[in-house]
């Protein structure tokens, strides 16, 4: 029972292009979003979060955009670098149960030079 | 400077054994994880621990038997290993919900 999913399993851009992320849930409790970036042999790191009263939240390049009517969030990297090139895991927290991330299966980018 | 650091990063060994996987974290958080990334590559979380109380136990096998000596540091014993038990194991801490967990680097599995 995938709750979080990120249903393309890779991404293909051009340096300086627009790269979107997706990623749908399921469960009507989650209210904390996370994207997370993972190297090979590398543990995931942290890039962006976005809380259910927000909408849209920024950090540099990195843009999370929540649609909570359609449970869907996307993730903008603009423009992309050769160094995005990496898995990206969508994570959802729910509220009111206990503490934890669920993980979408991921995603891979590939940002070509 | 490791934020969250496990040791050891692989581990090959025979089935049946019972091997150990140690955490640790230096960030002062209240909670740890256990994590499993499987062959599917889905990460699912196995235990979480807070100042170190168990407060997650997510379907585990009885073979698998987390410890947490002090909120720094949460440890994964394995006994009598499967081939099934290949994965890559991390370990991460939080401060809570609404916060961000740290993940470690992971520990590479291997059962023979």
């Amino acid at each position: 029972d995938q709750q979080v999913k990120q249903n393309s399993p890779s991404l293909s851009v051009q340096e300086g292009r627009i790269s979107i992320l997706n990623c749908d849930y399921t469960n009507s409790m989650f209210d904390y979003f996370l994207w997370y970036k993972k190297y090979p042999a590398e543990g995931p790191t942290f890039l962006i979060s976005i809380s259910s009263i927000k909408d849209k939240n920024e950090d540099g390049r990195f843009t999370v955009f929540l649609n909570k009517s359609a449970k869907h969030l996307s993730l903008h990297i603009v423009p992309s670098q050769p160094g995005d090139s990496a898995v990206y895991f969508c994570a959802a927290s729910a509220r009111g149960g206990s503490e934890k991330l669920v993980f979408g299966k991921g995603m891979k980018l590939t940002v070509n030079p | 400077d490791t934020a969250v650091s496990q040791t050891p990063k692989y581990l090959v060994t025979q089935m049946g054994n019972d091997k150990s996987i140690k955490c640790e974290q230096n960030l002062g958080h209240d909670t740890m994880y256990w994590y499993k990334q499987d062959s599917k590559k889905f990460l699912k979380i196995m235990f979480s621990y807070n100042n170190k109380e168990l407060i997650i136990n997510e379907t585990v096998p009885n073979r698998f038997s987390p410890k947490s000596p002090d909120k720094a540091h949460l440890n994964l014993h394995i006994n009598s290993l499967e081939l099934g038990d290949s994965a890559v194991y991390f370990c991460a801490s939080s401060q809570g919900r609404g916060t961000v967990w740290d993940f470690g680097p992971g520990t590479r599995l291997l059962v023979l």
